[in-house]
């Protein structure tokens, strides 16, 4: 089984400035990896598939990249709104199997 | 656009079987997909449970497989989720969702809370 290992747990930045979130797969997932933000009480949003691909309707300034077993995210300029917990998952061996790290909690600082 | 509703008991006994139904709008579960159910303990990491086609076909979490069936009704349009002898462990707030073309699960359920308890 791919084990998905995010860093740091929690990440405390201030508005406007620049955050980054990282994602080791134990094995190599190509760019069969996706990123996620969850808000309190709210579904996952889908941001970033294939490790670097923004879905529809997601900000410029989320941008994804990595390939292999290392990966981040990369928010450019922080909006009150990105504040959440971030995902990352896998799914290089899908729909037989997929795998979620255990979540980044970004938070003001 | 695409849109899920989950449904089914929010409140299950220790030892009994947890049913759930997810119900597709918007879009024919028989055009294709894997569409699949994930799970959230409180306060914990999202866990997927597994997929299933059209055509009935299932792939599950090796962790969970021998406890989980899930199937599909395409005349209803929904598919639905049973997961037996249930413990507190497996309180969680229960998603459904389908994939993009890419795999990632773009479209999402608003989730429905499962309770474990006496």
């Amino acid at each position: 089984e791919i084990v998905m290992t995010q860093s740091p747990a929690t990440l405390s930045v201030s508005p406007g400035e620049r955050a980054t979130l990282s994602c080791r797969a134990s094995q190599s997932v190509s760019s069969n990896l996706a990123w996620y933000q969850q808000k309190p009480g709210q579904a996952p949003r889908l941001l970033i598939y294939g490790a670097s691909t923004r879905a529809t309707g997601i900000p410029a300034r989320f941008s994804g990249s990595g390939s292999g077993t290392e990966f981040t995210l990369t928010i450019s300029s922080l909006q009150s709104e990105d504040f959440a917990v971030y995902y990352c998952q896998q799914y290089n061996n899908w729909p037989r199997m997929y795998t979620f790290g255990q979540g980044t909690k970004l938070e003001i600082k | 656009q695409v849109q899920l509703q989950e449904s089914g008991p929010g409140l299950v006994k220790p030892s009994e079987t947890l049913s759930l139904t997810c119900a597709v709008s918007g879009y024919s579960i028989s055009s294709g997909y894997y569409w699949g159910w994930i799970r959230q303990p409180p306060g914990k990491g999202l866990e997927w449970i597994g997929s299933i086609y059209h055509s009935g076909s299932t792939y599950y979490n090796p962790s969970l497989k021998s406890r989980v069936t899930i199937s599909v009704d395409t005349s209803k349009n929904q598919f639905s989720l049973k997961l037996s002898s249930v413990t507190a462990a497996d309180t969680a707030v229960y998603y459904c969702a389908r994939p993009s073309l890419a795999a990632a699960f773009e479209n999402w359920g608003q989730g429905t809370l499962v309770t474990v308890s006496s």
